[in-house]
């Protein structure tokens, strides 16, 4: 029982460069979720999905992209990170919007 | 706009003693509410959640939660702590229609052995 998988663990990325965080769940939920915690921020939404090819902006959308082409699958793109995008990204999917989240173990990334 | 409001950023403990972490939200209409817990270097999960009936809500390990409409709170107890239960506890609340979760910033718990 894997519920939500989130690769990679720790990441460090050079100003300007590129990356994917992965993220899959085997719980066949329709809503998915990319939040960023900061220190004494609490949690801010990314992006969400509520099924596969629907995507919509949350709190903090700026210098991400996502797409959700399958139910499984929600990966969270960087196309040219920045110093403020360092942070502990969680991936998360529901069975509705209301229900429980399950989260994956995140992804630790710093941008230097 | 609605929000969620954690009013304790900190909280130190010695271990048996009482917890009770404050958790108010502002939205009139139906809500959703939860608590979640981040263990030390770990994911978050649902420490307990309401969604009607009973007002007093036993969770995982513990806990209990208690929602009053008429204060729009919806604190977290716990009547002797441990050492394992550091960690950051977040409260959200999912109101009416809006699809998404509100999060409050957390509250901090250290418990000295």
């Amino acid at each position: 029982n894997a519920g939500v998988t989130q690769t990679p663990k720790f990441r460090i990325l050079k100003i300007g460069q590129s990356m994917t965080l992965q993220c899959t769940q085997d719980m066949n939920h329709n809503y998915m979720y990319w939040y960023r915690q900061d220190p004494g921020m609490g949690l801010k939404l990314i992006y969400y999905s509520v099924g596969a090819g629907i995507t919509d902006k949350g709190e903090v959308p700026n210098g991400y992209n996502v797409s959700r082409s399958t139910t499984e699958d929600f990966p969270l793109r960087l196309e040219l990170a920045a110093p403020s995008q360092t942070s502990v990204y969680f991936c998360a999917s529901s069975y509705r919007m209301n229900t429980e989240a399950f989260f994956g173990q995140g992804t630790r990334l710093t941008v230097v | 706009a609605q929000s969620v409001s954690q009013h304790n950023h900190h909280v130190i403990l010695s271990e048996a003693a009482s917890l009770e972490l404050g958790c108010n939200y502002s939205y009139g209409g139906t809500v959703n509410l939860f608590w979640y817990v981040q263990y030390p270097g770990q994911h978050l999960q649902l420490l307990l959640k309401y969604f009607s009936g009973d007002p007093l809500v036993k969770g995982i390990k513990g806990f209990e939660a208690e929602f009053i409409k008429s204060k729009f709170s919806f604190n977290l107890r716990k009547p002797s702590v441990q050492w394992s239960d550091t960690a950051e506890y977040f409260c959200a609340v999912n109101a009416g229609n809006n699809r998404k979760l509100i999060w409050g910033l957390g509250t901090s718990l250290a418990v000295n052995p």
